[in-house]
């Protein structure tokens, strides 16, 4: 499986950027980058994913290196209920929809 | 847009006793799910795939005889704990993929809190 490397904590400010970075430098060329968030005691909620180019949603903007061995997820504007646990997962082809989660990053957003 | 739900949220079991938790696909069909358990401040472990039609595939190390999965219908997958241990609280979770490629979108359920007593 192609692993991914996430700090485990940022702090962000309130009505800031949060920029979370993700290394994954052994994706291969077929395989998604998504995004999971996990607020205490929920399920995963889907933030994002990308191939190559870069995306944006409602939710956040995702930043993928021309290379592909690593990306960034952009929260534009960071609010409270932005705090929780950011997963970042590569979608191995030999996995199908089985993922694999790693620790993930801890961001928590101050007042 | 795309909805897992699953029942019950939150249930206390007697140890020695079964509990079925159910995922369920609101407005997508899953010929594949997938079944999580998260121990506090521990990430999400695969435990298995929930095949419709047949059977379940277990990932190593996980008693396919104790976590029973059955997989009836397209929007419907079920993980029963047989004869539940406190070592078996826990907090499980389901996901379904809306289509089989890799760039359709897998969802989670809200997730089903486990406690033997």
């Amino acid at each position: 499986d192609a692993k991914t490397t996430q700090p485990p904590s940022m702090d962000c400010a309130e009505g800031r950027a949060a920029n979370l970075p993700c290394n994954h430098s052994t994706i291969s060329g077929n395989e998604y980058v998504y995004w999971y968030r996990q607020i205490h005691s929920q399920g995963p909620q889907y933030i994002i994913h990308g191939l190559k180019n870069n995306e944006t949603n409602e939710m956040a903007s995702l930043i993928i290196t021309e290379d592909r061995k690593s990306s960034t997820l952009i929260l534009p504007h960071a609010t409270l209920r932005d705090t929780a646990v950011y997963y970042c997962i590569v979608r191995v082809a030999a996995s199908g929809s089985r993922l694999t989660f790693g620790e993930g990053t801890q961001l928590t957003v101050n007042p | 847009g795309a909805v897992v739900s699953q029942h019950p949220s939150r249930v206390i079991c007697k140890s020695g006793t079964s509990v079925k938790i159910e995922c369920r696909s609101l407005d997508f069909q899953a010929t594949t799910m997938f079944w999580y358990r998260q121990f506090p401040k521990k990430s999400l472990m695969l435990m298995a795939t929930s095949n419709e039609g047949s059977k379940a595939t277990y990932e190593q190390g996980v008693e396919k005889d104790k976590f029973l999965i059955n997989h009836a219908s397209l929007t419907l997958s079920t993980l029963t704990v047989t004869s539940a241990h406190p070592e078996d609280s826990s907090f499980y979770i389901c996901s379904a993929p809306t289509g089989p490629g890799l760039g359709n979108t897998i969802y989670f359920g809200e997730g089903s809190w486990l406690t033997v007593v």
